[in-house]
């Protein structure tokens, strides 16, 4: 059955830097998404991406943030300068027909992220 | 606002004991209802969901729920629990006007003990 994967499934970095967290959608979906849960917090929508460009974002995906497909398999989340804050875990999910409210979304094992 | 609660942060229930894990949702328009498990170190697995039709749908792995538009609740039920069953399941709602994003409940861990 096919599978969303994102590496690393644990990332430790230094409060500023720059973080890439990867992750490789089911390969004939078309929207894709970044979503954080906090640890003992619920899971929270980051943003959206369909066509190459963001169609939602949250009030958390502030500038710090960027989002990309570098290639037809890959979909990344970049963190610029990182804070202690953004200490998480990071889901990634795709759609194979978001525009519809009632398809789900399949998700990934998530990205520890740890924040020192 | 559209969010989701769902009120108890544990459940714990005796192998082969019917379960339930309760939600209750707030959404602008029809709501679309799901749950979704995580399993220690995996990812969110798509356990069910609610469009239109029957109260009651059923899912992967003997899970039900049932919707309850007057109590706006979307509770997870199992007639007879297994130990396997036992991870942290999560409520979710989509609203009719809003294609992107799911709003998540908090979570809530099942402990299924034999």
């Amino acid at each position: 059955e096919p599978e969303v994967t994102q590496t690393p499934s644990h990332q430790v970095t230094q409060m500023g830097q720059e973080v890439i967290l990867r992750c490789v959608p089911i390969s004939n979906h078309l929207y894709f998404y970044w979503y954080r849960q906090i640890l003992g917090q619920k899971v929270e929508f980051l943003v959206s991406f369909y066509n190459n460009e963001i169609s939602e974002k949250s009030e958390i995906f502030d500038d710090q943030f960027s989002v990309e497909r570098p290639d037809g398999s890959n979909f990344t989340l970049k963190i610029r300068s990182t804070k202690l804050e953004d200490s998480a875990m990071y889901f990634c999910a795709s759609s194979d027909i978001g525009g519809r409210s009632y398809n789900e979304q399949f998700f990934g094992p998530g990205t520890r992220l740890t924040v020192l | 606002a559209q969010s989701v609660a769902q009120p108890e942060d544990q459940v714990n229930v005796a192998e082969g004991n019917p379960l339930t894990v309760k939600c209750t949702y707030s959404v602008s328009g029809n709501p679309y209802l799901f749950w979704y498990v995580q399993y220690p170190n995996r990812g969110l697995q798509f356990l069910l969901k609610y469009i239109t039709g029957d109260n009651l749908v059923k899912g992967s792995y003997g899970f039900e729920a049932e919707f309850n538009k007057s109590q706006t609740s979307f509770h997870l039920k199992k007639p007879s629990a297994l130990v396997s069953d036992s991870a942290l399941y999560f409520c979710a709602v989509r609203g009719e006007y809003n294609f992107n994003k799911f709003y998540f409940g908090s979570g809530t861990k099942l402990n299924v003990k034999p």
